[in-house]
Parts: C-alpha cells; structure tokens; sequence
C-alpha cells in the first residue's frame, strides 16, 4: 500500500537526550514536511525539503534537525536544545504543489 | 508572512449545515486547503480552491474569494461522526516551498 509511516506512535524522552521521529513515504513525493501540534495550537511548520539533500527550516527550527538522504526519508531529531518538546508531530509529503498527506503522527513526551 | 484566522467551536445539530469561516492574510498564496482532523489522529484531506468560486464534493463543499482573502467549508447532512477539527491552511509559493500554513482549527461539536 502506498502511504507515510511515521514512527514511533509514542515516544518518550529523558531531559537532555536527543531522539529522532522517523518519516518514510512510498508515494514518490518531491516535498516532505515536519509539523509541530500542541493543544489549541494551528500545526507550526518545522522543516521542509523540496528535493533530496536539501531543506530549509521553518517557523519553529531551533532545537530540531533533519536530514534527507533518500526521497523516501526524512527523519526529525528532537535535540536537548529544544526546551519545550512534548508535542504531537506531524509529518507530511506532497508532489510538487500537490496535495500534502500526513503520516498518523508521533506523540513526544519528556518525562 | 501569513495570518489564517477561523472561530474556535462551533456547534451544530445532526442533519443541519453548518459554515466554517477562514480569512488569510498572506503575502504569498498557492491554493487554500482544507482538513478534518480527529482527536489525537492526523489531517485528512477535504478540499482545495486556487480559483474563486465553489468547489463541490459530496457532503463538503468549500468556497474561495481571494479578492477578499476569505473561504469557507459547507458541510450538509451533518452526521455525529463530523465532530472533529477543520483546519483551514493557505500554501505558500516557491519562497516556502510550497508549504502548508495553518490556522488553529475550528472544533466542531455535532449534537443529536
């Protein structure tokens, strides 16, 4: 079946530890996109790539880093720079201009 | 930048229609979006409007003026399962590219 995979569904993190939310999608997509949702809050734009080895930070980058190595990839790692990062993380790949799809998310808690 | 504004709540009875309002500012725009979003599950998609006018699809209908950078989602025959969020968001153009911005989501109740 085509579709994004994210994973995992629920991540948990110590203080000061990094972690990276994975993204993998099949549908053959240019553009790939990291969203950040927190309660009563619009998704906040995080990072995107519109090509393989390429990506510009969003509204919300500091204290996060991506890379994309393959198309079908883009994983997201939340680092210990980031100070408030228990959110739901949305992930999303798009033709160019296309409609954009999202992965079933990725539920970050510090505990 | 963007400014995407739409209500907080709304509520609605089952069987009725109901309107959801969205007004951008943006300096950029590529199409006008929206999504239905479940609690604690992901943006599916609904409808998409470039060009002004109404674009119909089942149930869903949306409507585009960009003169008035104003849209609004139509959904008829509401059924208990519409309880979600409405996510209107604005694509930006190449300067982004292409990216989604949001606004923060209408909540829809649907009452018996």
């Amino acid at each position: 079946d085509g579709g994004i995979t994210q994973s995992p569904k629920y991540l948990f993190r110590k203080e000061g530890q990094n972690v990276t939310l994975s993204c993998e999608q099949n549908l053959n997509h240019d553009a790939m996109y990291w969203y950040r949702q927190d309660p009563g809050q619009g998704l906040r734009l995080i990072y995107y790539s519109q090509i393989v080895n390429d990506f510009q930070k969003g509204d919300i980058a500091e204290g996060y880093s991506v890379s994309r190595e393959k198309k079908e990839s883009f994983p997201l790692t939340v680092t210990s720079a980031q100070k408030n990062p228990t959110a739901f993380y949305l992930c999303a790949s798009s033709p160019r201009q296309g409609i954009a799809f999202f992965g079933q998310g990725t539920r970050l808690t510090v505990v | 930048g963007q400014n995407i504004d739409q209500p907080t709540e709304m509520t609605a009875t089952e069987g009725a229609i109901v309107q959801i309002n969205c007004t951008y500012q943006t300096s950029g725009f590529n199409g006008l979006f929206w999504y239905q979003q479940h609690a604690g599950e992901a943006p599916t998609f609904l409808s998409y409007n470039v060009l002004d006018g109404l674009e119909e699809k089942g149930r869903f209908s949306s409507f585009l003026s960009r003169s008035k950078g104003y849209s609004y989602l139509l959904l008829k025959e509401l059924q208990m399962k519409d309880s979600a969020s409405y996510l209107c968001a604005v694509r930006g153009n190449s300067n982004s590219g292409y990216a989604l911005n949001f606004g923060k989501g209408t909540s829809l109740l649907v009452t018996p």
